[in-house]
């Protein structure tokens, strides 16, 4: 199987602007959960969506949005960018067995967005 | 607060030592996640516990639920294991550890 595909790999965009991010999950994984990584606050969670529907969100103000698509691929959109949103930004897609919330994160290798 | 605790942040062993990495969580959880992640590399999912100890290879992970405590041990550790160590809870969001950078010297 495919792993988590994420694209664009690279975005460099100025503040102001808003950016969309592609996460493609491997096939059969119905849950897709965001998250943002930065050297001075790590790795912090986003949301996560499984069959179309926000399940959790993280800490993060409106400007972070996100959606998932009947086929799971989900998308996640910043608007207003400003300086400090300058990160990696990390899909995973996670395949649940009826009956069980818990499974393994596989993770894309994610977009690095640079706001100038 | 920081809903998950890790230490150390900074290991340096040699070549064949035992290695020990703690996580605390403050939190409920449905399981607990240990991440691996290299230099420029993505993100690797090491194990996933809801309880008691897994074991993959050189790697040990274990879980304390009363204590909400979690540890990630590697055995005969390799210069291949230099990587930053994640753990992040699961709860009603995920929360994550600073990570432990370690680094194997041959």
């Amino acid at each position: 199987k495919a792993g988590v595909t994420q694209t664009p790999r690279y975005l460099i965009k100025t503040r102001g602007q808003q950016v969309t991010l592609s996460c493609s999950p491997i096939s059969g994984h119905r849950s897709v959960s965001w998250y943002q990584q930065t050297p001075g606050q790590g790795l912090q969670f986003l949301f996560e969506y499984f069959s179309e529907t926000q399940r959790n969100k993280g800490n993060f103000p409106g400007r972070f949005s996100g959606r998932q698509f009947s086929n799971s691929r989900s998308e996640m959109n910043v608007s207003t960018l400003e300086l400090g949103d300058s990160a990696l930004y990390l899909c995973a897609s996670r395949e649940e067995d009826p009956g069980s919330y818990n499974s393994p994160l596989h993770f894309g290798n994610g977009t690095r967005l640079t706001v100038t | 607060k920081n809903e998950v605790e890790q230490s150390p942040q900074n290991l340096t062993a040699q070549e064949g030592e035992f290695i020990t990495i703690n996580c605390s969580y403050s939190v409920g959880i449905s399981a607990l996640h240990w991440l691996q992640q290299h230099p420029g590399g993505g993100i690797v999912s090491l194990f996933m516990l809801s309880s008691g100890k897994k074991k993959h290879g050189r790697l040990i992970a274990t879980i304390n639920i009363q204590e909400k405590h979690s540890s990630l041990h590697i055995t005969a550790s390799h210069p291949r294991d230099s990587a930053v160590y994640i753990c992040a809870a699961h709860g009603n969001q995920f929360y994550f550890g600073t990570g432990t950078s370690l680094t194997v010297i041959p």
